[in-house]
């Protein structure tokens, strides 16, 4: 089936550094993806949708400047959390459409900033 | 806002179904229903979704409402390994967001 591949799984960082977070769907195009923040025992919460070739589409309340997003090519989206603080660890989950199976997501990545 | 509401937990004992109920009494015509679950620390996945018919397929059976304000996600032999929050989701076009509710957390007890 559709696979979407996310890297990296965990990462620790400084506050004040940058942290850059890839998005693969590596069997299928993606025009579309979406980028979703997970703190604990709480649901998913969309913060932006990606396009290929475009802007990309953040939700209210969401900093477009912090959390930078590119999707250069329909294989690969990126999300770099800048100047990254403490506040800002947390599970971060990307998905794509994929046809019959809806949506596929990533396995998330668990970032923690000290 | 996601559209659904579900109950916020169940406890399931290994080897009985699993009848997880969602209501999504504002859904529209064209919106599908679908089903995820989240095992703990993973991402998301997809279990079954439909349109107006029940289905079926290898992990769960979706039963929905003649009149499609609620849908029962159905696990028949439910084991510890189905222990995991399960996301009920309604939408429409191929690639329109997914908004999530908080789920039900199932616990399957042995």
């Amino acid at each position: 089936g559709a696979v979407v591949s996310q890297h990296p799984s965990r990462v620790i960082c400084k506050s004040g550094t940058s942290v850059k977070i890839e998005c693969r769907s590596l069997d299928f195009q993606a025009t579309t993806m979406f980028w979703y923040r997970q703190f604990p025992k709480q649901s998913l919460m969309l913060m932006a949708t990606s396009n290929e070739g475009s802007k990309a589409t953040y939700e209210q309340g969401v900093e477009k400047d912090k959390f930078l997003i590119n999707h250069a090519s329909l294989t690969l989206s990126t999300l770099t959390v800048t100047s990254a603080h403490p506040e800002d660890s947390s599970f971060y989950i990307c998905s794509a459409y994929t046809g019959t199976a809806g949506y596929t997501f990533g396995s998330g990545t668990r970032l923690t900033v000290v | 806002d996601a559209k659904t509401t579900q109950p916020t937990s169940m406890d399931c004992a290994e080897g009985r179904a699993a009848n997880l109920p969602c209501n999504h009494s504002t859904i529209s015509g064209n919106e599908y229903v679908y089903w995820y679950r989240q095992i703990h620390s993973q991402g998301p996945q997809y279990i079954i979704h439909g349109l107006k018919n029940n289905e079926t397929n290898e992990m769960a059976s979706l039963i929905i409402t003649e009149d499609r304000k609620s849908s029962t996600l159905i696990l028949p032999h439910a084991t510890l390994r189905d222990t995991a929050v399960y996301y009920c989701i309604v939408r429409v076009d191929r690639d329109d967001k997914i908004i999530f509710g908080k789920g039900t957390r199932l616990h399957i007890l042995p």
